[in-house]
C-alpha cells in the first residue's frame, strides 16, 4: 500500500467550487476506486475503474466525476453538485488478474480530508 | 444490490481476552471476504481474507471463519493487546459485467483495555 499516494492530505473548498483530488499508484495495478468515509458509516464506493478510459458508477457517485486517462492515476472531482462534500476520501487499488489467477485484495492511500468552509 | 451487516458497532475487552465480530452478507454470489483495520486518522490495512473455497484461514492471533450456507463470516482476535485497539471492516465482493467491487459493513470500534 505504499505504493499509492493521494494528495493533498488536508484540502478546504469554499462552497460552489469544484476541487480536484489526486490518487496515484505505481504498483501497476489494473483497478482502481474511491471510498468516501464518514463517521459510523464505513466505506461507500464512489467510482471505480477496472481499466484505462473506463469506469463505473459505484454507490454514492451523484456530485462526483472521475477519469482514468492513465493505468497510474484515478483523479476524482468533487464539484458543487455534491450537497455535503466534508469527508474523509481514501482511493485503493487492486491487481484483478495476475497469471489467470483473479486477486481482490485492494490496498488504500493515506486519504484526503475534505472540509468544506 | 449486496448488502453487509456488521455487529456489534462498539467492542471492549479487556486485555488478553478474545474478540469476535461478525458480518452477514446476501448476495450468494459473493466469494471473497476481506478484513480492514483502521486505526484513527489512518488508511484501512488488509489484515486477513478469506475465500468461499475455505471454511476458516488463521494468521497468528487472528482467524477468519466463514459459512456460506448461512451467509456469515466472523473475525476472532485471541489474546487481545492494546495495539489490536482500532475500527475494523468487513467487506464482501460483488462481481458482475466483468468488474469486481467490495461492499463494506459499517465498522467495529474495539478497544482493548489495559
Amino acid at each position: 500500500d505504499g505504493g499509492i499516494t493521494q494528495s493533498p492530505k488536508y484540502l478546504f473548498r469554499k462552497e460552489g467550487q469544484n476541487v480536484t483530488l489526486s490518487c496515484e499508484q505505481n504498483l501497476n495495478h489494473d483497478a482502481m476506486y474511491w471510498y468516501r468515509q464518514d463517521p459510523g458509516q464505513g466505506l461507500r464506493l464512489i467510482y471505480y475503474s477496472q481499466i484505462v478510459n473506463d469506469f463505473q458508477k459505484g454507490d454514492i457517485a451523484e456530485g462526483y466525476s472521475v477519469s482514468r486517462e492513465k493505468k497510474e492515476s484515478f483523479p476524482l472531482t468533487v464539484t458543487s453538485a455534491q450537497k455535503n462534500p466534508t469527508a474523509f476520501y481514501l482511493c485503493a487499488s487492486s491487481r484483478v488478474m495476475l497469471a489467470g489467477v483473479r486477486h481482490n485484495e485492494q490496498f488504500f492511500g493515506p486519504g484526503t480530508r475534505l472540509t468544506v468552509l | 444490490g449486496e448488502n453487509v451487516e456488521q455487529h456489534p458497532s462498539t467492542l471492549s475487552v479487556q486485555e488478553g481476552d478474545s474478540a469476535v465480530i461478525k458480518c452477514t452478507y446476501s448476495d450468494s454470489a459473493s466469494n471473497y471476504f476481506p478484513w480492514y483495520k483502521q486505526e484513527l486518522g489512518k488508511r484501512p490495512q488488509l489484515i486477513i481474507d478469506i475465500r468461499s473455497n475455505v471454511g476458516e484461514k488463521k494468521d497468528q492471533r487472528i482467524a477468519v471463519t466463514l459459512n456460506k450456507t448461512a451467509k456469515h463470516f466472523s473475525l476472532h482476535i485471541t489474546e487481545t493487546q492494546p495495539e489490536d485497539s482500532a475500527v475494523y471492516f468487513c467487506a464482501a465482493s460483488i462481481t458482475g459485467g466483468g468488474s469486481e467491487k467490495l461492499v463494506f459493513g459499517k465498522g467495529t470500534k474495539l478497544t482493548v483495555n489495559p
